[in-house]
């Protein structure tokens, strides 16, 4: 069984830039959500990804965008970087339906400078 | 806002002992229960899933629910220096999972 995959493992970047995440879910998993864990903070709910369409969406601006492929794989992308965006960016597969817990990545460490 | 809340500790335990940790809710309608494990740096893993009401036991992990109390435990029998982390509090309210801000826990040898 596959676990869930996230590139890269760093990345550090300007403000002002835009940057691409991406997330190979678990085997047999449909599912893609997507948090953001701040530093000393539990993970924050960005959005979550079904069927290829966004699937509900916690409190952030809409230069957070996605996608998923028919793979089930995932995109982040943030657009227009600010400081604050610096965190650790956290990508997990589930199943949709039932009570599926989430199967996390080892996540993307995102440095804005 | 629908909330999860844990007390940050740390908690310090010896080796050995029962390591006791909370977590309230705050969304009556929350279905499934979560328990993750976060080394520092590394991301959260699943140490257990509680459904319904009442105790699930799983090795050294217990998981307690009370859904008429929204209140969320985990027992951890035996303490080892390994056990040493955060422990994220979460619940699932369909499409949501929502974390809380996890509890330090410090087994001391």
């Amino acid at each position: 069984e596959t676990g869930v995959t996230q590139s890269p493992t760093h990345l550090i970047k300007t403000r002002g830039q835009q940057v691409t995440l991406r997330c190979s879910s678990q085997s047999g998993h449909n599912t893609v959500s997507w948090y953001q864990q701040a530093l000393g903070q539990g993970p924050q709910f960005i959005f979550q990804y079904y069927r290829e369409e966004e699937n509900g969406r916690g409190n952030f601006p809409p230069r957070f965008s996605g996608l998923q492929f028919p793979n089930y794989s995932s995109e982040l992308n943030v657009n227009a970087l600010e400081l604050d965006d610096s965190a650790l960016y956290l990508c997990a597969s589930s199943f949709r339906q039932g009570e599926s817990p989430l199967h996390f990545g080892n996540g993307t460490r995102l440095t804005v400078t | 806002q629908k909330e999860v809340e844990q007390n940050s500790g740390p908690l310090s335990v010896p080796e050995g002992a029962i390591a006791s940790l909370n977590c309230t809710y705050s969304d009556r309608g929350s279905q499934s229960f979560f328990w993750y494990r976060q080394y520092s740096g590394k991301s959260p893993e699943l140490i257990m899933s509680i459904y319904s009401n009442g105790d699930k036991e799983d090795g050294r992990f217990t998981a307690q629910l009370n859904k008429a109390s929204q209140y969320v435990s985990l027992l951890i029998r035996d303490s080892q220096p390994s056990d040493s982390a955060t422990y994220l509090c979460a619940a699932r309210y369909y499409q949501k999972v929502t974390f809380g801000t996890g509890t330090k826990l410090q087994v001391i040898p």
